[in-house]
């Protein structure tokens, strides 16, 4: 069975500060990795996947990624934080394809950015 | 493209009535996903679609919920009778299995009186 964990339900960085998202799963398979957004009373929004390619994957908004199988972790980063940075980021697994298999998220990471 | 449609967005309704959301996938996906997002739980699949055929339904909590995709262009999701308990924020996805990425609609907030 597939899991994720989210360390910190509350992260706060000061605008222009590094953003750190921490996220580790567990997968009977080689996964495939995935970070979302949510803004306040919308619709979760794809930040960025990793699908066995390269293991620094950059996505939107200028966030990245790094898968690192021996941690098996998928941290999502951010080196100066924006205000419209503020939203809750879900990190999510699935083992055969974003596509064509359910998700396993994680609880969720509240980010809030102090000004 | 407009997106994966939800309707209704809020839903108020009270114990023992049938509750029907719907959703309409993006035109030209073959999958559907159906979540419910709750405080104490967080995000989980309830149920999903490929060709209008349900794959897993393994996270439809009881009886009481149900889910069709009569066709590819529209899915409901029915709880009969709503409990309380039943209070979340229903969101319906949508993907082409070679994008690797789901498109979420805007979400459903149901409350149960």
């Amino acid at each position: 069975a597939q899991s994720v964990t989210q360390l910190g339900s509350h992260v706060s960085v000061s605008e222009g500060a590094l953003v750190l998202l921490r996220c580790n799963y567990s997968s009977s398979v080689p996964p495939y990795l995935f970070w979302y957004v949510q803004y306040p009373n919308q619709g979760l929004q794809l930040l960025l996947k990793y699908t066995s390619a390269a293991t620094l994957v950059k996505g939107i908004n200028g966030f990245e990624a790094e898968f690192k199988k021996s941690e098996t972790s998928f941290h999502l980063t951010k080196p100066s934080a924006h205000m419209s940075d503020a939203a809750e980021y879900f990190c999510a697994v699935s083992e055969r394809g974003g596509g064509a298999d359910g998700l396993t998220f994680g609880k969720g990471t509240h980010l809030i950015i102090q000004p | 493209d407009a997106g994966v449609i939800q309707s209704p967005r809020h839903e108020v309704t009270e114990m023992g009535q049938e509750v029907t959301l719907r959703c309409k996938p993006i035109s030209g996906h073959d999958y559907l996903f159906w979540y419910r997002q709750t405080m104490m739980r967080g995000l989980e699949l309830l149920i999903y679609f490929n060709n209008n055929v349900p794959i897993d339904d393994s996270g439809m909590p009881e009886d009481r919920f149900s889910a069709k995709m009569p066709n590819a262009s529209f899915s409901t999701l029915k709880i009969q009778p709503s409990e309380p308990r039943d209070s979340a924020v229903y969101f319906c996805a949508s993907s082409f299995v070679v994008g690797n990425e789901q498109f979420f609609g805007p979400g459903t907030r149901l409350t149960v009186l």
